[in-house]
C-alpha cells in the first residue's frame, strides 16, 4: 500500500482482556518496527523484525506482550490479560532496510485504553 | 543506555517568531533524525544529519548537528500554525535501524 496502515485506530478494552493489534507495511519494506507512546511523550522501542524474524525484542515490557509477522509482511502484536498501564498508542513503523539512515515510515497508530 | 534530552518540553508562540529547540545526547550520535508528529497521527521524518558541523535546511526549518555529535538544533523562522506539533529527535542504534527517541517538544504556535 501507499503508507503503513494500523488497526483498529481505536480499542477500547476491559482489563484481563486479550487485545491484537495489527500492522500491515509499506509493500517490499524488509523492516518492521512497534513503538509504544504515552500521552505527550516520546516513543518506547517495543520490537524489531526483519522479514519474519525478531532479531531484538527487548522492549516487550513482560511476558503478556508477544508480536510476530508473516510473509514478510503483516504483523500483529498481541497483549494478554491486558492492564491499565498498557493504555497508551502502539505505533507501527516500517523501513526499506535494517539501517537507521533509510528512517522510518509510521503509521497513525492504535489507541488502548484498558478500562 | 543512550538518554536523549530534548528541551525545552513545552514552548508556545505567537505566528511569526523564530525558536530553536535542542536535542542533547549522553554518548554520540550514530545518525540523527528530527520527526514532527501532529495530533492522531505518527511522526514524519524531517530530516537525518550524519555528519559533525552539519547543517541542513527545509524551507524554514534549519537543522545544526554539533561538532562533537552530541547535540543537535532545530530553528524555525516565523513559525506558522501547521508548524504546531510534537518535534521528536532519534538516534539511529547500530545496523537493526532500531531508533532511541527523545521526549519531545511540543510547539504550538498561535495565529
Amino acid at each position: 500500500g501507499a503508507g503503513v496502515s494500523q488497526s483498529p485506530s481505536n480499542k477500547v478494552t476491559e482489563k484481563g482482556k486479550d487485545v491484537e493489534l495489527r500492522c500491515d507495511p509499506i509493500s517490499g519494506h524488509t523492516a518492521l518496527y512497534w513503538y509504544r507512546q504515552s500521552l505527550g511523550q516520546g516513543l518506547e522501542f517495543l520490537i524489531y523484525f526483519q522479514g519474519n524474524s525478531a532479531p531484538d525484542k527487548s522492549g516487550l515490557p513482560s511476558d503478556r506482550f508477544s508480536a510476530e509477522r508473516t510473509g514478510g509482511s503483516v504483523s500483529t502484536l498481541t497483549i494478554q490479560r491486558t492492564q491499565q498501564e498498557d493504555s497508551a498508542v502502539y505505533l507501527c513503523a516500517s523501513s526499506y532496510g535494517g539501517d537507521s539512515g533509510y528512517g522510518y515510515t509510521f503509521g497513525s497508530g492504535t489507541r488502548l485504553t484498558v478500562v | 543506555t543512550q538518554l536523549l534530552e530534548q528541551s525545552p518540553q513545552f514552548l508556545s508562540i505567537q505566528e511569526g517568531e523564530n525558536l530553536t529547540v535542542y536535542c542533547n545526547s549522553s554518548s554520540v550520535f550514530s545518525s540523527l533524525q528530527w520527526y514532527r508528529q501532529e495530533p492522531g497521527e505518527g511522526p514524519v521524518l524531517l530530516v537525518t544529519v550524519v555528519t559533525g558541523g552539519e547543517v541542513k535546511k527545509l524551507k524554514r526549518l534549519t537543522f545544526q548537528f554539533g561538532d562533537a555529535r552530541k547535540d543537535s538544533s532545530l530553528h524555525i523562522t516565523a513559525a506558522q500554525p501547521g508548524d504546531t506539533g510534537l518535534y521528536l529527535c532519534a538516534d539511529g542504534s547500530g545496523n537493526t535501524g532500531k531508533l532511541i527517541f527523545g521526549q519531545g517538544t511540543t510547539l504550538q504556535v498561535k495565529p
